[in-house]
């Protein structure tokens, strides 16, 4: 089956710090594969996604790269600020179907 | 509105009660989901639906589970007889159906089991 694993938080880093959250999948298929960002008392919004392998999602500052022969989307930002602490989810889905979520990671940023 | 709307934004009830849940989902959007988020837990998928094909029902934790969706538009979610393990945040996404289009979510509704 699909499945996710995304490392555990919360993460804490000072502001202008280099972040790497981790994403490792397991799919039959070809996925697509997404990061997700809850921010404090708000929905859930798409980040940035990645429907092929090579392929690069970049939003915001975050990027990921679509690694097949890694089974990987580890998710970057080479400088966080404050406003970045939420909770962040990899998932991904085949075709049409539900979306599978990793468990979420925290990422709390201080000044 | 542009995005998914769901109501109410938080409900209380007591355990045994049943409740209902409702999605407004992005106009034209053709597929529908459900989601459930316990504290401090991933996301977990109840229920999509696609067009006017038969519904994925395979997330849905037990019987007291079920949920509609009339054509293209609203749905909703109903639990029957509520347990406290019910307790989450529900959430609904919409999309429009074609590959690789990224599901759209609301704020979901806050469920409180008493």
């Amino acid at each position: 089956g699909n499945s996710v694993t995304q490392m555990e938080g919360p993460v804490t880093l000072s502001e202008e710090a280099f972040l790497t959250i981790n994403c490792t999948y397991t799919a039959t298929g070809y996925p697509s594969l997404f990061w997700y960002v809850q921010y404090p008392g708000e929905g859930l919004q798409l980040l940035l996604k990645a429907t092929k392998a090579d392929d690069k999602g970049s939003n915001k500052g975050f990027e990921a790269t679509y690694r097949k022969e890694t089974t990987s989307f580890h998710l970057e930002k080479g400088s966080v600020q404050v406003s970045d602490s939420a909770v962040y989810f990899c998932a991904l889905n085949t075709g049409f179907q539900k979306l599978v979520f990793g468990t979420g990671t925290r990422l709390l940023v201080s000044p | 509105g542009a995005g998914v709307s769901q109501s109410p934004s938080n409900k209380v009830t007591e355990k045994g009660k049943d409740v209902e849940l409702r999605c407004d989902p992005i106009s034209g959007h053709t597929a529908l989901y459900w989601y459930r988020q316990r504290l401090g837990q991933g996301l977990e998928f109840l229920i999509y639906f696609q067009g006017n094909s038969a519904p994925d029902k395979s997330g849905l934790p037990s019987d007291r589970f079920s949920a509609e969706r009339t054509g293209e538009s609203v749905s909703t979610l109903t639990i029957q007889r509520t347990q406290q393990e019910d307790s989450a945040v529900y959430l609904c996404a919409s999309s429009p159906g074609t590959v690789d289009q990224p599901q759209h979510f609301g704020d979901g509704t806050r469920l409180s089991i008493l």
